[in-house]
C-alpha cells in the first residue's frame, strides 16, 4: 500500500466551479500535511500547510480528518490559473527526511 | 534572491557515462535534499544533508553519491548512469529537517539515460 494516495485525475472543470480533491495517507502517526502545486514541467511549490482545525488561503480551503486519515483541498471560482497537479504531503512527524511523502498528484485543468 | 538553483536543465548520457548535478541555495538554510520525479510515482527522496557536513540515505539512493560542499551547495553524482536512472531530479531546501518545514524546490534537471 502506498503511504500517501491520490486520484490522478484528470479533473476538467469549467471555470467557475468548485473542485475538491482527496488524498489518503496509512500511517496514523502522521504529523504534518501539506498540498503542493506543480505546474508542467515545473517544481513543486508549497500551496498550503493544513492544520488540525482546517484552514482557508482565499479560494483554497483545506481540511484534515485524521479519524479516516485524510486530507481535502476545496477550490471555489476556479481560475485558467488554477490548471495544475495538486500534491498531496505528509510528514510521518519525526526528524528527518526520510518521514515525508509525496502523492503522485492530481491533474486539475480548468476549461474556458 | 534567486532561490534554489540547479545545472543543468536537460542532460543527456549515455550508459555508463557520469556526470554530476549541481544544486544551490541562498536562502542560508541548513537542510538540502534530492529527489527524483518518475511518471506514476511520487516524488522519492534519494540524499538529504541535514546539515552542513552530514549526508544520509534517502528511499532510493543505490546508484547515487552526494556531496555537500558546503551550507550552500548540495551535489549528486551519478557514477556509471543506466537507463532507470532516466528521470526529472529535484534540489530542495529547508530551514531543518523538522517535520513541519517547508521544502523549496529547484528548476528541476531532466535527465535522458541511453
Amino acid at each position: 500500500r502506498k503511504e500517501v494516495e491520490q486520484d490522478p485525475g484528470p479533473f476538467n472543470v469549467p471555470e467557475g466551479a468548485t473542485v475538491a480533491f482527496n488524498c489518503t495517507y496509512s500511517n496514523s502517526a502522521s504529523q504534518s500535511f501539506f498540498w503542493y502545486r506543480q505546474d508542467c514541467r515545473k517544481e513543486p511549490k508549497l500551496l498550503m500547510s493544513v492544520y488540525s482545525s482546517g484552514n482557508e488561503d482565499g479560494r483554497f480551503t483545506a481540511q484534515l480528518n485524521r479519524a479516516s486519515q485524510y486530507i481535502s483541498l476545496l477550490i471555489r471560482d476556479s481560475k485558467l490559473s488554477d490548471s495544475a497537479t495538486y500534491l498531496c504531503v505528509v510528514n510521518y512527524g519525526f526528524i528527518g527526511a526520510n518521514n515525508l511523502f509525496f502523492g503522485t498528484g492530481t491533474r486539475l485543468t480548468v476549461i474556458p | 534572491n534567486a532561490g534554489v538553483t540547479q545545472t543543468p536543465k536537460f542532460q543527456v548520457l549515455k550508459t555508463g557515462q557520469s556526470m554530476t548535478l549541481q544544486c544551490a541555495q541562498d536562502m542560508n538554510h541548513n537542510s538540502m535534499y534530492w529527489y527524483r520525479q518518475d511518471p506514476g510515482m511520487g516524488l522519492r527522496l534519494i540524499y538529504y544533508s541535514a546539515s552542513e557536513g552530514t549526508t544520509d540515505k534517502g528511499e532510493v539512493p543505490n546508484g547515487y553519491n552526494v556531496s555537500r560542499l558546503n551550507k550552500r551547495e548540495f551535489s549528486l553524482r551519478l557514477e556509471s548512469a543506466a537507463p532507470s536512472q532516466t528521470s526529472v531530479y529535484f534540489c530542495a531546501s529547508s530551514e531543518s529537517v523538522m517535520p513541519q518545514e517547508t521544502q523549496y524546490f529547484g528548476p528541476g534537471t531532466r535527465l535522458l539515460v541511453l
